[in-house]
């Protein structure tokens, strides 16, 4: 079945540090891959996504380049903030609304 | 715009109560579901559904029912809860293009 590993955390950064969270993934077809936000005491919210091979997502200064040759989608940074702490989620889904979820990673940023 | 309202935030349960949790949702949006949270093991689905009148099982279904009588309302029952049922609890819609889920605040439910 599709699965998705992540990095393990916690991540803990400097502010304006670069920041990388691998993230692979196993799928029989040809997923969507998603990338999740959540904040302290809130739900998830839905950060970037990329539908198909050598997409680019991008929001708020995050990207993650859907590479299927690697099987990877990995979330970049290139200057965080203290606001940009939370877990990340990165998922994917064949349907676009069963999701399958890596475990998340824990991102501290200190000022 | 509320989004997806998910009620209680908080609950804690006696080993074989049963409880349902509320979510609804405001966009129109045709799919819902719903997952458990646990820690180091990320998002899980439950149960989702396509439509009205329309659900199926995910992944971890055991012990849970659903039903989707209105677009708006997805409810989870616990039959008879459990220890193990102890976790955080999301639901989700996601509009017919497909453009991504919206998730619900959670509701954090503990069993004794």
């Amino acid at each position: 079945g599709d699965s998705v590993t992540q990095m393990e955390g916690p991540v803990t950064l400097s502010e304006e540090a670069f920041l990388t969270i691998n993230c692979t993934y196993t799928a029989t077809g040809y997923p969507s891959l998603f990338w999740y936000v959540q904040y302290p005491g809130e739900g998830l919210q839905l950060l970037l996504k990329a539908t198909k091979a050598d997409d680019k997502g991008s929001n708020k200064g995050f990207e993650a380049t859907y590479r299927k040759e690697t099987t990877s989608f990995h979330l970049e940074k290139g200057s965080v903030q203290v606001s940009d702490s939370a877990v990340y989620f990165c998922a994917l889904s064949e349907d676009d609304y069963k999701l399958s979820f890596g475990a998340g990673t824990t991102v501290t940023v200190r000022a | 715009n509320a989004g997806v309202t998910q009620t209680p935030k908080f609950q804690v349960l006696k080993t074989g109560q049963s409880m349902t949790l509320q979510c609804a949702q405001d966009m129109n949006h045709e799919y819902m579901s719903w997952y458990r949270q646990d820690p180091g093991m990320g998002l899980r689905l439950i149960h989702y559904s396509v439509g009205a009148g329309i659900t199926d099982q995910g992944e971890v279904p055991n012990g849970y029912n659903v039903s989707r009588s209105t677009t708006e309302d997805f409810p989870l029952r616990l039959l008879s809860a459990a220890p193990s049922q102890t976790s955080v609890y999301f639901c989700a819609s996601t509009p017919s293009d497909r453009t991504g889920a919206f998730f619900g605040q959670g509701t954090r439910l503990t069993v004794v």
